[in-house]
C-alpha cells in the first residue's frame, strides 16, 4: 500500500506546552485524513478527522492543517494534559478505499 | 457516537484449535469492516477488508484459508482463526465504517493467546 510517514515517533512535552505531529502521504487521490488517539491496551479512538475540501478544522484543544499541494497533514494539540499521554496515528483514505496508518507518535505529557 | 463491539476481548486457546472472533457495529450500518492486527508497540496492520455479501480482500501476506472472515449482514463481520499457533498470539481489531459518512471506528479488540 502507500506510505504514510508519521514524525516524530515520539514526543515529550511539558504540561501546558502545545504538541505537534507530521504526517506525509504520496497519493495524490487521498481525500480523508483522520487521526486516532491509542491509550495502552485499548482501541483507537477517532479524535479529528479532515477531508481534503477544507485546509483546517479545529476541536477545542485539537487541530488539524492540511497542505495538499506538499501532501502533508498535522495534528495539533495546544495547553496538552497528562491525559493526552497516547500513541496517536494518522492514516488517509483514498478515494473509498481503506485506511493506511502511520507508525505511531508517542505522546508524553509531564505534569 | 457510533459503536463498535467486538467478542470475546481475551482468549486463550491451545495451539491446533481455532478462535472466533465477531465484530458488531452497534448503532450504524457498516457495508465494510477491516480486521487489523497490532503487535506491542507497533501501528496497526491491516490484515483483510470485508465486505456485506461478498468475499473478503486479503492483504499480501495473509492466508486466507487460516484467517477466514464472513460478513453476512450491515452489523456483523466474523474472523476465525484457524489452527492457531503461538505466534498467531497478537492484538486483533476490526473497525467498521459507516456507510453514509464514511468515518471508521473500531472495536476494543480481542487479545488472542495461543498455548
Amino acid at each position: 500500500g502507500e506510505n504514510v510517514e508519521q514524525h516524530p515517533s515520539t514526543l515529550s512535552v511539558q504540561e501546558g506546552d502545545s504538541a505537534v505531529i507530521k504526517c506525509t502521504y504520496s497519493d495524490s487521490a487521498s481525500n480523508y485524513f483522520p487521526w486516532y488517539k491509542q491509550e495502552l491496551g485499548k482501541r483507537p479512538q477517532l479524535i479529528i478527522d479532515i477531508r481534503s475540501n477544507v485546509g483546517e478544522k479545529k476541536d477545542q484543544r485539537i487541530a488539524v492543517t492540511l497542505n495538499k499541494t506538499a501532501k502533508h497533514f498535522s495534528l495539533h494539540i495546544t495547553e496538552t494534559q497528562p491525559e493526552d499521554s497516547a500513541v496517536y496515528f494518522c492514516a488517509w483514505n483514498s478515494g473509498y478505499s481503506t485506511l493506511t496508518f502511520g507508525k505511531g507518535t508517542m505522546l508524553l505529557v509531564s505534569p | 457516537g457510533a459503536v463498535v463491539s467486538q467478542h470475546p476481548s481475551w482468549v486463550i486457546c491451545k495451539s491446533g484449535t481455532s478462535v472466533k472472533i465477531e465484530c458488531r457495529s452497534l448503532d450504524f450500518q457498516a457495508t465494510t469492516m477491516f480486521w487489523y492486527r497490532q503487535f506491542p508497540k507497533q501501528s496497526l496492520m491491516l490484515m483483510a477488508t470485508s465486505n456485506e455479501g461478498s468475499k473478503a480482500t486479503y492483504e499480501q501476506g495473509v492466508e486466507k484459508d487460516k484467517f477466514l472472515i464472513n460478513h453476512a449482514s450491515l452489523t456483523l463481520s466474523t474472523l476465525t482463526v484457524t489452527s492457531a499457533h503461538p505466534e498467531d498470539s497478537s492484538f486483533y481489531i476490526c473497525s467498521a465504517r459507516d456507510r453514509f459518512y464514511g468515518e471508521q471506528y473500531f472495536g476494543p479488540g480481542t487479545r488472542l493467546t495461543v498455548t
